[in-house]
């Protein structure tokens, strides 16, 4: 089985602080993602990945950056964090281009800004 | 953009009984995507539709993609404990990135 692993279950941030969240993919997957989560909002996007140095804006880019040296490795940026960015933070990958494969999904971050 | 609505919310279900959720989107689908998410767990792929009417099942999950492409449902015969959690749709436009509605979150009577 894919194994999407991020690499902190819970963070609690200062506002201003530099945040990084780190998503790790062992399948070889050309895709991936970060939304975010939130009560009666669903899941949104926020950047996207379809190879290596590649990223792609997704739906609420603001006040975020990524990163994707290496093709396992996708790495969201929260350069000043904001109490407005406190949430459940998911990352995913897929093995091709396109939405003809579901989305395996990492165990989240739930991060809070104080 | 597009958007993809899910009703209801919310959904109480006694065990044993049967429920619907429902998904519309603003604008003809190429595909849509169901997804379960346990408690305190995240999103686990379900299943994929891709044609116009296309019925797929799960034992007792059926899935359902309407005639048009702009709408979708699941269903759940005989609800038990182990259903509960939040179902999420996700749909695609443009084979691009795919749009995740609000989800349902279920909860079950014993």
């Amino acid at each position: 089985d894919v194994k999407v692993t991020q690499s902190s279950r819970y963070l609690v941030k200062r506002t201003g602080e530099k945040v990084f969240l780190e998503c790790v993919q062992d399948m070889d997957h050309e895709n991936m993602f970060w939304y975010r989560q939130d009560p009666g909002l669903g899941l949104r996007l926020i950047y996207f990945s379809y190879d290596v140095k590649m990223k792609e804006k997704g739906d609420i880019p603001e006040g975020y950056s990524v990163s994707r040296e290496k093709k396992e490795r996708f790495s969201l940026i929260l350069e000043s964090a904001s109490t407005n960015q406190t949430s459940m933070y998911l990352c995913a990958s897929t093995p091709g281009t396109g939405t003809n494969y579901g989305y395996t999904f990492g165990s989240g971050t739930r991060l809070t800004v104080v | 953009g597009q958007q993809v609505m899910q009703i209801p919310q919310y959904q109480h279900v006694q065990e044993g009984e049967d429920f619907t959720t429902y998904c519309n989107s603003s604008t003809t689908l190429s595909n849509i995507q169901w997804y379960k998410q346990r408690p305190g767990g995240h999103p686990v792929f379900l299943i994929q539709l891709v044609k116009s009417g296309e019925v797929k099942k799960q034992k007792r999950l059926t899935f359902q993609f309407g005639e048009a492409k702009k709408n979708s449902s699941l269903h759940i015969t005989a609800t038990q404990t182990t259903d509960v959690g939040t179902y999420f749709c996700a749909g695609s436009s443009n084979d691009y990135k795919l749009s995740f509605g609000a989800g349902t979150t279920v909860t079950v009577r014993a």
